[in-house]
């Protein structure tokens, strides 16, 4: 059964852009959750989608967004980058929403680097 | 503000030996502490704790929860070169119908030299 998978792995982008991350989850899993993940915040929790529907939010501005496809597939987007926006952005996936952490499985994460 | 404070941030021992690490939470309406292992990028579950002084178990990994003082250790015996990674640790608040939110602390980074 493949894995989570995360694409692209690395990005380059520079104040002002925007960019799209794409995270498949585990085949059967509809639960996906975004995490970004920087030196000094360490890990934090982005949003949480299932079946199409944004189910948890974290403490982020509205510049970061997310959806969610009919095939569980789920992207994220940063409008208007920062220099703190660089980070490592995880996700996971998971068959069912909520807590059931010991089934949840992370992605290799993509590399965000804003210059 | 939820808050989890992990110790120490760094720690590099021997192979053999045996590693204690720390994490303390401030979590509102806490209901669970979860033990991750990340090597290189993507964490791996290692526990979820619920209860106060029951210990759990995988091999030469264990992990206990203490409610009263809000503090969970995890213990790692006969370390191995393979042990060497960020350790994370964070809270689970009760789900409140989509306001259940993870607060992680910023991990401890273990190093094992053979």
């Amino acid at each position: 059964k493949a894995g989570v998978t995360q694409t692209p792995r690395y990005l380059i982008k520079t104040r002002g852009q925007q960019v799209t991350l794409s995270c498949s989850p585990i085949s059967g899993h509809r639960s996906v959750s975004w995490y970004q993940q920087t030196p000094g915040q360490g890990l934090q929790f982005l949003f949480e989608y299932f079946s199409e529907t944004q189910r948890n939010k974290g403490n982020f501005p509205g510049r970061f967004s997310g959806r969610q496809f009919s095939n569980s597939r789920s992207e994220m987007n940063v409008s208007t980058l920062e220099l703190g926006d660089s980070a490592l952005y995880l996700c996971a996936s998971s068959l069912l929403a909520g807590a059931n952490y010991n089934e949840q499985f992370f992605g290799p994460g993509t590399r965000l680097t804003v210059l | 503000e939820d808050k989890v404070v992990q110790s120490p941030l760094s720690l590099v021992v021997h192979e053999g030996d045996t590693v204690t690490l720390n994490c303390s939470y401030e979590v509102t309406n806490f209901r669970s502490l979860l033990w991750y292992k990340q090597e290189k990028k993507a964490p791996t579950f290692l526990f979820m704790l619920t209860s106060s002084g029951i210990e759990k178990k995988s091999g030469r990994l264990s992990s206990i929860l203490d409610k009263k003082e809000l503090f969970s250790i995890l213990n790692i015996t006969a370390t191995q070169t393979g042990d060497s990674a960020v350790y994370l640790c964070a809270g689970v608040p009760v789900s409140n119908f989509g306001n259940e939110k993870l607060t992680f602390g910023t991990g401890t980074r273990l190093t094992i030299i053979p």
